[in-house]
């Protein structure tokens, strides 16, 4: 099946300083969505890229969908302490149906 | 989150006993599906339904069984087959047209 690698795996990092992670695939998504999980709770949509090329931003948060269809990138600047979880990447090959998640990069920001 | 309610949030069997998790949602989403979350692993399908009275496996469906009787509820259960049955489950729903929307989770664990 489809396999997403995300990177970092994990990342710690001091307030204030910028945050990148990103996705690749071995086949080309339609779309690709950018997940946040804080602990013990159900992953919460940050933002959704549906057009290659298309970048779009969230606040302090970037993505951009690959032109290739086969990447995606999160940028977070400027963190802060709520930063902090765990963030994934989906993508989707057809439909909603059956996404692919990455592995998630889990970040922690020290004050 | 508001629209999926899971329950209960932590839950806990001796092992060779089968466990429902229930999955209520009010959003009035045709599809639903259930996660599973180990560390480091990202989530992986269980099963999936879109519409009432049919559901198809995911990934990793062995050892669990659901149903989908009535459009608001989708219950997995875990059975004495699931050979590493702890984990933290998620439930989602979709419309179609818009991404995968997470209940908070059900934390499983075995003993």
């Amino acid at each position: 099946g489809q396999q997403l690698n995300q990177s970092p795996q994990s990342m710690f990092i001091q307030e204030g300083e910028d945050v990148s992670m990103n996705c690749t695939s071995s086949s080309i998504f339609n779309t690709w969505l950018w997940y946040k999980q804080d602990p013990g709770e159900g992953p919460v949509l940050l933002i959704a890229l549906y057009k290659a090329g298309e970048l779009t931003s969230n606040g302090r948060l970037t993505a951009q969908f690959g032109i290739t269809r086969k990447d995606s990138f999160l940028n977070i600047s400027a963190s802060i302490p709520s930063d902090v979880g765990i963030y994934f990447c989906a993508g989707d090959g057809t439909s909603y149906g059956k996404l692919t998640f990455g592995q998630g990069t889990i970040l922690t920001v020290h004050p | 989150d508001g629209g999926i309610t899971q329950s209960p949030k932590y839950l806990f069997r001796k092992e060779g006993q089968n466990v429902t998790l229930s999955c209520e949602q009010n959003l009035n989403h045709d599809a639903m599906y259930w996660y599973r979350q180990d560390p480091g692993q990202g989530l992986r399908l269980i099963y999936y339904s879109q519409i009432v009275n049919d559901f198809q496996k995911g990934d990793i469906a062995e050892g669990y069984s659901v149903s989908r009787e009535k459009k608001e509820s989708f219950p997995l259960t875990v059975t004495s087959a699931q050979k590493n049955p702890t984990a933290f489950y998620l439930c989602a729903t979709d419309s179609g047209v818009s991404p995968l929307h997470f209940g908070n989770g059900t934390r499983l664990t075995v003993t």
